[in-house]
């Protein structure tokens, strides 16, 4: 167990709608990062937030939007959805500082029908 | 900008034999760190290793290890005494420090299938 908890981890929705991914970072974790993994591909950066604050954007669509809550938990939120949008969409916290390495939720998986 | 390279899209072992997978990344920096994550097919990530750039010394963990070439820019992973459970998507992350924010890159994998 990562510690990061993310929800729902399926679902299945239509094309056209929106719906929100949530994450809840490790405890006293600032930094959360957004990743796509669609079917047998790699990871792709969508979006990184510290603090509250956008800090890093990657490949993200203009459908798509994040935020990060005074809490920390993050939202990912993804709308006018398409097929290609189906994908696994990992959340991931990190300390501040030294030690590194992403601790990465167990990921919602997305299916736009 | 910053590219890792992740050369072998498939790579297969017998169980108990070893197996050394390739990643070679581009950078300009001097200070940053490296990781191999290990994507089963359950789907989670889970970190198998990491090396700081400044370190000399090659990391370990139990039957992985890295073979961490600074000026040739590469970070393979070499998986000792194969065991079925090993079978994964590997990937070889970069992570530079830029101002406080870390930007993490990741390479497009490699299936590792191990043969019983």
């Amino acid at each position: 167990d990562s510690g990061v908890t993310q929800t729902p981890k399926h679902l299945i929705t239509a094309t056209g709608q929106r719906v929100t991914l949530r994450c809840s970072p490790r405890s006293g974790d600032l930094s959360v990062y957004w990743y796509q993994q669609s079917l047998d591909q790699g990871l792709q950066f969508l979006i990184q937030y510290y603090n509250g604050e956008e800090r890093a954007k990657g490949n993200i669509l203009e459908r798509f939007s994040a935020q990060q809550f005074p809490d920390l938990h993050s939202e990912l939120n993804l709308s006018s959805l398409e097929l290609g949008d189906s994908a696994l969409y990992f959340c991931a916290s990190s300390v501040t500082g030294y030690t590194g390495e992403l601790f990465f939720g167990e990921g919602s998986r997305l299916t736009v029908l | 900008a910053q590219t890792v390279t992740q050369s072998q899209p498939e790579m297969s072992v017998q169980e108990a034999e070893t197996v050394t997978l390739s990643c070679t990344y581009d950078t300009s920096e001097s200070d940053y760190y490296l990781f191999w994550y290990k994507q089963p097919p359950s789907r989670q990530m889970i970190l198998v290793i990491r090396q700081e750039a400044y370190k000399q010394q090659n990391a370990t963990e139990n039957r992985f290890s890295v073979n961490f070439q600074k000026a040739a820019k590469s970070f393979s992973l070499k998986i000792s005494d194969s065991q079925l459970g090993d079978a994964a998507m590997y990937f070889c992350a970069y992570r530079q420090p830029t101002s406080g924010t870390y930007k993490y890159i990741f390479g497009t994998g490699t299936r590792l299938k191990v043969l019983a």
